[in-house]
């Protein structure tokens, strides 16, 4: 099983400001099947990123995904009031599909 | 558009069974995989189980072998998890979620979620 780290925690940062949220894999990704889902409370997760750096249908360019192999990033360039919530990246190249445990962006 | 409406969920008590169901519209539902996601409360997401458009092919996480069954009916669009011999641990929003394509691919949609609680 591929076990997926997220980095940090949790990450203060103030609207406009430059997020860096990092992803590291056990072992490496098959073909960069990763993906990143953005989840506000109680509200279902929303797929942001796929094949480690393709926006998703209506995904603002503000996100950028980026990575291969065992290491990946998600950015988010100029936060938004409505960025402030919980990431998961997942990959889904190998049995079992794996999350990683998340990383909480609040507001500084 | 896509939708997926989850229910079948509420209390129920330690060692007894369940039956979700996930409503979906707006696709073409025989052609896509579908899963079921799981999220404790204040926890992280967790894969439950997949199953291929046709149905022929199921895959289950480790911890519900055995114990919970995917399937699907193409024909009412519907798809489905029984779960028997429940645990206190498995108390969870559970999410269907549709497979972008083929296999190996991201949950492009997901349902709203549906609460079990697993309590005496």
């Amino acid at each position: 099983e591929i076990v997926l780290t997220q980095s940090p925690g949790t990450l203060s940062l103030s609207p406009g400001e430059r997020a860096t949220l990092s992803c590291r894999a056990s072992q490496s990704v098959s073909s960069s099947y990763l993906a990143w889902y953005q989840q506000k409370p109680g509200q279902a997760p929303r797929l942001l990123i796929y094949g480690a750096s393709s926006r998703a249908t209506g995904i603002p360019d503000r996100f950028s995904g980026s990575g291969s192999g065992t290491d990946f990033t998600l950015t988010i360039s100029r936060l938004q009031p409505e960025d402030f919530a919980v990431y998961y990246c997942q990959q889904y190249g190998s049995s079992p599909r794996t999350f990683g445990q998340g990383t909480k962006l609040e507001i500084k | 558009e896509v939708q997926l409406l989850e229910s079948g969920g509420g209390l129920v008590q330690p060692g007894g069974s369940l039956r979700l169901s996930c409503a979906a519209s707006g696709f073409t539902f025989s052609s896509y995989a579908l899963s079921w996601v799981r999220q404790a409360p204040g926890k992280g997401l967790k894969w439950v189980s997949d199953i291929s458009g046709s149905g022929g092919n199921t895959y289950y996480a480790d911890s519900v072998r055995g114990r919970f069954t995917i399937s699907r009916d193409n024909s009412k669009n519907t798809l489905y998890l029984q779960m028997n011999s429940l645990r206190a641990e498995e108390t969870a929003v559970y999410y269907c979620a549709k497979v972008a394509s083929g296999y190996y691919h991201e949950f492009d949609y997901w349902g709203q979620g549906i609460l079990v609680t697993v309590s005496s």
